[in-house]
């Protein structure tokens, strides 16, 4: 079956460190996107790429950065410089831009140690 | 520039009974609309989408929402809920120009009591 598959489901970082979410889809979509959620909020967008080799920032880009380096992948990296990381975080990805519906992976759930 | 409004923050409903969420938009161009919903620990799912044909969209499980351009209103409604409905409801508004991404809102929490 074709969908978006984020790994890991659960992730813990130390003080730091940087962390590498992945995102991998088979829908042979060209647009991905990275969101942010915390409790009680709507998605805030991280990045987004709607080409391989482009990406561009979203409303929340400081402290992280991405890759797309092929059109199934693209992973998030979570930098020592985002200091308040904890959150779930959920990729998506669509077949343009645009009014194009999005679909989502199951998330990866951050925490500090 | 557009946004959209969830009124409610948490909506609960007895079992059987009908189910209304409702968000307002904002868009200087006709938008194109869609509800997801998210069940705990899980990614959204698309409901419904809205793009300029009926102003009635049905979408999966039940679920429908009614465009209403003079009361920039798209309302999510259900006739009966099931205790499976109990979920986070998200409106979504797709970009018109410039940002080309989609943009949510805070989202509602229903609340299905047996």
């Amino acid at each position: 079956d074709g969908g978006i598959t984020q790994s890991p489901k659960y992730l813990f970082r130390k003080e730091g460190q940087n962390v590498t979410l992945s995102c991998e889809q088979n829908l042979n979509h060209d647009a991905m996107y990275w969101y942010r959620q915390d409790p009680g909020q709507g998605l805030r967008l991280i990045y987004y790429s709607q080409i391989v080799n482009d990406f561009q920032k979203g409303d929340i880009a400081e402290g992280y950065s991405v890759s797309r380096e092929k059109k199934e992948s693209f992973p998030l990296t979570v930098t020592s410089a985002q200091k308040n990381p904890t959150a779930f975080y959920l990729c998506a990805s669509s077949m343009g831009g645009g009014n194009q519906p999005q679909h989502f992976g199951d998330g990866t759930r951050l925490s500090i140690l | 520039a557009q946004s959209v409004t969830q009124l409610d923050s948490h909506v609960s409903v007895s079992e059987g009974t009908p189910v209304l969420l409702r968000c307002n938009y904002s868009s200087s161009y006709s938008p194109s609309l869609f509800w997801y919903v998210q069940h705990p620990n899980k990614g959204l799912q698309l409901l419904l989408k809205y793009t300029s044909a009926a102003t009635l969209v049905k979408g999966i499980n039940g679920f429908e929402a009614e465009f209403k351009k003079s009361e920039t209103s798209f309302h999510l409604t259900k006739p009966s809920a099931h205790m499976s409905d109990a979920a986070e409801y998200f409106c979504v508004v797709a970009p018109t120009e410039g940002r080309r991404a989609l943009t949510f809102g805070s989202g509602t929490r229903l609340q299905v009591q047996p």
